[in-house]
């Protein structure tokens, strides 16, 4: 597609519920990036792929956050066990090229709920 | 580390009027900076960038100068008009990938 699409755009789960945000990159984005914005801040880096390598998990907050990338496309953040902290905004973002070349196309999230 | 302190909003103009949203940083090196701009329902877009000292990064009307010596880069625009109403993210990004964001600054522009 044109953009970076994120599914679901709303997530509403119960306390202690696993979920699952899906993003489908711009096709041939070789890099792909997940942030989380709280309520009222600006988004806060998770995690980064190149291609379908995970090279840097070092902004996921706890190890209920686990994402992947198998195919070096569409990726899937999970949340296991979620807590009401973890009521946010989740943005996907890809980028043609490798590390820090190229310029970031986001996504327009998913907000995730946590009851 | 790097960081990023923005102007608290929110901010409320009038059309035509001048807005300046305040940004400054703390970063080693020499990092990149931007600001996004994100419009209700909609995603971060990048609205303009600057990649070493004294760059000005320019789009739609608005502007802002890469400035070492103070560690800023403010974002202006001389008219603003009603379609300027979002929120605003000043941000950096150092020698990797990783971008650091402000807190973001609502700006709604009143007819």
């Amino acid at each position: 597609g044109a953009g970076v699409s994120q599914s679901p755009r709303y997530k509403v789960a119960k306390r202690g519920q696993d979920v699952a945000l899906r993003c489908d990159p711009i096709s041939g984005h070789v890099s792909l990036f997940w942030y989380q914005q709280a309520l009222g801040q600006g988004p806060e880096f998770l995690t980064y792929f190149q291609n379908e390598a995970q090279l840097d998990k070092s902004g996921l907050p706890s190890d209920r956050f686990f994402a992947e990338r198998p195919e070096g496309s569409v990726s899937t953040l999970k949340i296991q066990r979620t807590q009401q902290e973890d009521s946010a905004v989740y943005l996907c973002a890809s980028s043609l090229g490798q590390g820090q070349r190229g310029g970031y196309t986001f996504g327009s999230g998913t907000r995730l709920t946590v009851v | 580390g790097n960081s990023v302190t923005q102007m608290e909003g929110p901010v409320t103009l009038s059309e035509e009027a001048f807005l300046t949203i305040n940004c400054t940083y703390t970063a080693t090196g020499y990092p990149s900076l931007f600001w996004y701009v994100q419009y209700p329902g909609e995603g971060l877009q990048l609205l303009l960038k600057a990649t070493k000292a004294d760059d000005k990064g320019s789009n739609k009307g608005f502007e802002a100068t890469y400035r070492k010596e103070t560690t800023s880069f403010h974002l202006e625009k001389g008219s603003v008009q009603v379609s300027d109403s979002a929120v605003y993210f000043c941000a950096l990004r150092p020698n990797d990938y990783k971008l650091s964001f402000g807190a973001g600054t609502t700006v709604t522009v009143r007819a």
